[in-house]
């Protein structure tokens, strides 16, 4: 059975400072990761997925994520925070059926 | 940009009431979900929905539950009688293919209150 773990309920980082958001999965097959972002009052958006492939993903926002399969990790990283950035972020994986398996997920804050 | 829609976006209902919640899929979409996210914990899976059946189900969605797909264009949850833990976010989604890379695209959901 496939699950995630976020570490860190709340991240609070400085605007301009590097965004660090972790995620290690646990997958019995070989994994298809995401990231999502929910913003206040909107649903979920997906920010950048693995599938196969190039282990180091870019998605929207200047967002990326490397996935490494020997940590079970797959870690979100963007070099320097906006303040557009605070939001909520989830990490999932893909179940059976397509169903995605989520993580607790991370607030980030943004201060200035 | 086609999006998901979901309403209403907030419903406050009587324990033990039936309540639909309503969701339209991106016009093209094969295959619809729900999912759930009671208040500070961690969105769950609910059910999937393909070719007008359920594909699978989660232990939460017991008979209590229900989904269809009434006409071409929406997709509903029912819940026959609520009970007070069923108070959370309801989040629907849909996605183009059953392929493990495909994106399910959510909609804003739709903030059910059981009193």
């Amino acid at each position: 059975a496939q699950s995630v773990t976020q570490l860190g309920s709340h991240v609070s980082v400085s605007e301009g400072a590097l965004v660090l958001l972790r995620c290690n999965y646990s997958s019995s097959v070989p994994p298809y990761l995401f990231w999502y972002v929910q913003y206040p009052n909107q649903g979920l958006q997906l920010l950048l997925k693995y599938t196969t492939g190039a282990t180091l993903v870019k998605g929207i926002n200047g967002f990326e994520a490397e996935f490494k399969k020997s940590e079970t990790s797959f870690h979100l990283t963007k070099p320097s925070a906006h303040m557009s950035d605070a939001a909520e972020y989830f990490c999932a994986v893909r179940g059976g059926y397509n169903k995605l398996i989520f993580g607790a997920g991370t607030r980030l804050a943004v201060h200035p | 940009e086609p999006e998901v829609t979901q309403t209403p976006s907030h419903q406050v209902t009587q324990m033990g009431q039936e309540v639909i919640l309503r969701c339209v899929p991106i016009s093209n979409h094969l295959y619809f979900y729900w999912y759930r996210q009671i208040l500070g914990q961690k969105v769950e899976f609910l059910v999937s929905f393909y070719n007008n059946e359920i594909s699978e189900k989660s232990e939460i969605f017991d008979d209590q539950f229900s989904v269809e797909r009434p006409d071409g264009s929406n997709f509903t949850l029912k819940i026959r009688s609520t009970k007070l833990e069923d108070s959370a976010m309801y989040f629907c989604a849909s996605s183009d293919g059953g392929g493990t890379g495909n994106e399910q695209f959510f909609g804003p959901g739709t903030r059910l209150t059981v009193l």
